[in-house]
């Protein structure tokens, strides 16, 4: 079955470090990825999305991610945490049209002032 | 930018209740979600729907129904609530069928069940 991990559970970072979270994906062709970001008490926010083509993706927020199709990866980087970038990320995939959105389980990100 | 409304923040019911959880989105999309989110387990589908009146069930609709009446408003319906039932409730909507095309999401409801 389709799944997604995010190994880090909780990640934290000093302010201004850069920052990278893991996502990885169990599906033999390339989907559709997504990476999520929730502010506590809000709803889920679209980072960044990819589906083809260059494999370094631009998102809001200054953020980025790269897919690695030899890793089944694609890993959220940003180059200088804010303390605003406290948060909970998601990653999610989805194979086709037909398909449903799986979402990993998440990583708590704390940012030290 | 698109609006997706959920009626209340925060929800205390009792064992036994039914409970309406609604949602109404202003975008004018096809697909509407429901989600409950729980520590360590991230989102989980409830069930999804891609047209009026069309429902279909997520990943564990088991306690749980849902009634879709008009494009813009999606209803999640506990129908005895019970304390399992305790949870983080997010919907979302998204356009059409195409694969890419993200899923927009709510604040979520904080439902607790007494």
């Amino acid at each position: 079955a389709q799944s997604v991990t995010q190994p880090d559970i909780h990640i934290t970072v000093s302010e201004g470090a850069s920052l990278e979270l893991r996502c990885n994906y169990s599906y033999g062709a390339t989907p559709y990825l997504f990476w999520y970001v929730q502010s506590p008490g809000q709803g889920l926010q679209l980072l960044l999305k990819y589906f083809s083509g260059d494999t370094l993706v631009q998102g809001i927020k200054g953020f980025e991610a790269e897919f690695k199709r030899s890793q089944s990866s694609f890993n959220l980087r940003k180059p200088s945490v804010h303390w605003s970038d406290a948060a909970e990320y998601f990653c999610a995939v989805r194979k086709t049209s037909y398909d449903k959105v799986i979402f990993g389980p998440g990583t708590s990100l704390s940012v030290i002032p | 930018d698109v609006k997706v409304t959920q009626s209340s923040r925060y929800l205390v019911k009792r064992t036994g209740e039914k409970v309406f959880l609604e949602c109404v989105q202003d975008m004018d999309h096809e697909n509407m979600f429901w989600y409950r989110q729980d520590p360590g387990l991230g989102l989980r589908l409830i069930y999804f729907s891609y047209d009026v009146k069309m429902k279909e069930k997520g990943d564990i609709p088991e306690g749980y129904s849902v009634s879709r009446e008009k494009k813009e408003r999606f209803s999640l319906i506990l129908e005895s609530a019970s304390t399992n039932q305790t949870s983080m409730y997010l919907c979302a909507s998204s356009p059409g069928q195409g694969a890419g095309q993200p899923q927009h999401f709510g604040d979520g409801t904080r439902l607790s069940i007494l």
